[in-house]
């Protein structure tokens, strides 16, 4: 079956704490994103990336780190420099923007909590 | 700035038909796609429009006038498990989605 897989599915940390989320996707995809989503919010981007070993900060990178060394996997780091980490990330991968079939699809989201 | 306007809340009944209105200001335009998110789920993608006009699948049509900012999701033989949020957002000419907040709808018996 293909698509995109996050773990883990709930996760807590204590504040100082650096937390890096897993985002695996074998849709065969080059551009993968990472959201944070908010109540009452819409979905907000904190990275993305159109091809492996590139990647550009979106609306809301500060206090985030990603890497995209393999085309199937885009880690996000959430580190202590975040002042409000508490949200649901959700990964997101599609075709490159622009060429057609630019639907992106998401996996089911990690929730985050920050005691 | 860039701006995606949609309902915050509607009801309906089931077996009803719901109109959820979008509209919206972004820098460019390559599309406007709308989503489902059950509550505690990832958005599931619905439908997408780039051309004026209806489009049709099953239960569910989208209908975009590009000159208006303006689209609209029509769901149709209300089902208790439509009961969602509704994403709008559009594809900026950066190829950037810009995302509303959502539509919560609140199916009745």
């Amino acid at each position: 079956d293909g698509g995109i897989t996050q773990s883990p599915k709930y996760l807590f940390r204590k504040e100082g704490q650096n937390v890096t989320l897993s985002c695996e996707q074998n849709l065969n995809h080059d551009a993968m994103y990472w959201y944070r989503q908010d109540p009452g919010q819409g979905l907000r981007l904190i990275y993305y990336s159109q091809i492996v070993n590139d990647f550009q900060k979106g609306d809301i990178a500060e206090g985030y780190s990603v890497s995209r060394e393999k085309k199937e996997s885009f880690p996000l780091t959430v580190t202590s420099a975040q002042k409000n980490p508490t949200a649901f990330y959700l990964c997101a991968s599609s075709s490159p923007p622009g060429q057609g079939t630019d639907t992106q699809y998401f996996g089911p989201g990690t929730r985050l909590t920050v005691l | 700035g860039q701006n995606i306007d949609q309902p915050t809340e509607m009801t309906a009944t089931e077996g009803a038909i719901v109109q959820i209105n979008c509209t919206y200001q972004t820098s460019g335009f390559n599309g406007l796609f709308w989503y489902q998110q059950h509550a505690g789920e990832a958005p599931t993608f619905l439908s997408y429009n780039v051309l004026d006009g209806l489009e049709e699948k099953g239960r569910f049509s989208s209908f975009l006038s590009r000159s208006k900012g303006y689209s609209y999701l029509l769901l149709k033989e209300l089902q208790m498990k439509d009961s969602a949020s509704y994403l709008c957002a559009v594809m900026d000419s950066n190829y950037q989605l810009i995302w509303g907040a959502g539509t919560k709808l609140i199916i009745k018996p």
